[in-house]
């Protein structure tokens, strides 16, 4: 079975600090990775996926996530903050096993306080 | 381009009515759509997965004779919450992937639905 942690409920940050949102998954089969941003009452944007390659990711808005395969992580990092980054974040896998399916992490709650 | 759109974005229906969500991919063709149901402050969870033209496979654990869902076309996917109770209260979102590359999903905006 596949199944997504994300360790953090929350993460309050000051503006213009670093931060690292943390994501480990398990999985029997191979998957597709990706972080989405959730702001209120919208649906997901995407951030950035992982699917073969280089294990460092650069998406949107300054993000970048490294795949660790030994240590089965995609954790998510953004160098510098700002308020606007206020938002829900959810890891989530996606795999095919007789068709294709994604599961969420419970999501990050990323707070940046002026 | 890859817009995903869903009609109303919220609804607010009686306690044993019947609510009707669209979900429509605007400028790309959707061979499948997914339809998940997020609790405030919780993750998504994915109700079920529907191809265009055939039946749509539920989750564990989803009714399916409460949550229709008929995909009609390659650019329309629809919910219908029948005999809505207080506790089908949720914001639902929708997915299309585009042509069959499942490894990316587009998502709607989402609908809130309150039954009273």
């Amino acid at each position: 079975a596949q199944s997504v942690t994300q360790l953090d409920s929350q993460v309050p940050v000051f503006e213009e600090a670093p931060v690292e949102l943390r994501c480990n998954y398990s999985s029997s089969v191979s998957v597709y990775l990706f972080w989405y941003v959730q702001y209120p009452n919208q649906g997901l944007q995407l951030l950035l996926k992982y699917l073969s390659g280089s294990t460092l990711v650069k998406g949107i808005n300054g993000f970048e996530a490294e795949f660790n395969k030994s240590q089965t992580s995609f954790h998510l990092r953004k160098p510098s903050v700002h308020i606007s980054d206020t938002a829900e974040y959810f890891c989530a896998v996606s795999y095919h096993t007789g068709g294709f399916k994604t599961i969420f992490g419970a999501g990050t709650r990323l707070f940046v306080k002026a | 381009g890859a817009v995903v759109s869903q009609h109303p974005s919220w609804v607010i229906c009686k306690s044993g009515t019947s609510v009707k969500i669209e979900c429509r991919s605007l400028d790309f063709q959707a061979t499948t759509m997914f339809w998940y149901r997020q609790f405030p402050k919780q993750s998504l969870m994915l109700m079920a997965t529907s191809n265009e033209g055939s039946k749509a496979t539920y989750e564990q654990g989803v009714e399916k004779d409460k949550f229709l869902i008929n995909h009609a076309s390659l650019t329309l996917s629809t919910l219908t919450v029948t005999s809505a109770h207080p506790e089908d209260s949720s914001f639902y979102i929708c997915s299309a992937d585009n042509r069959g590359r499942y490894y990316e999903q587009f998502f709607g905006p989402g609908t809130r639905l309150t039954v009273l």
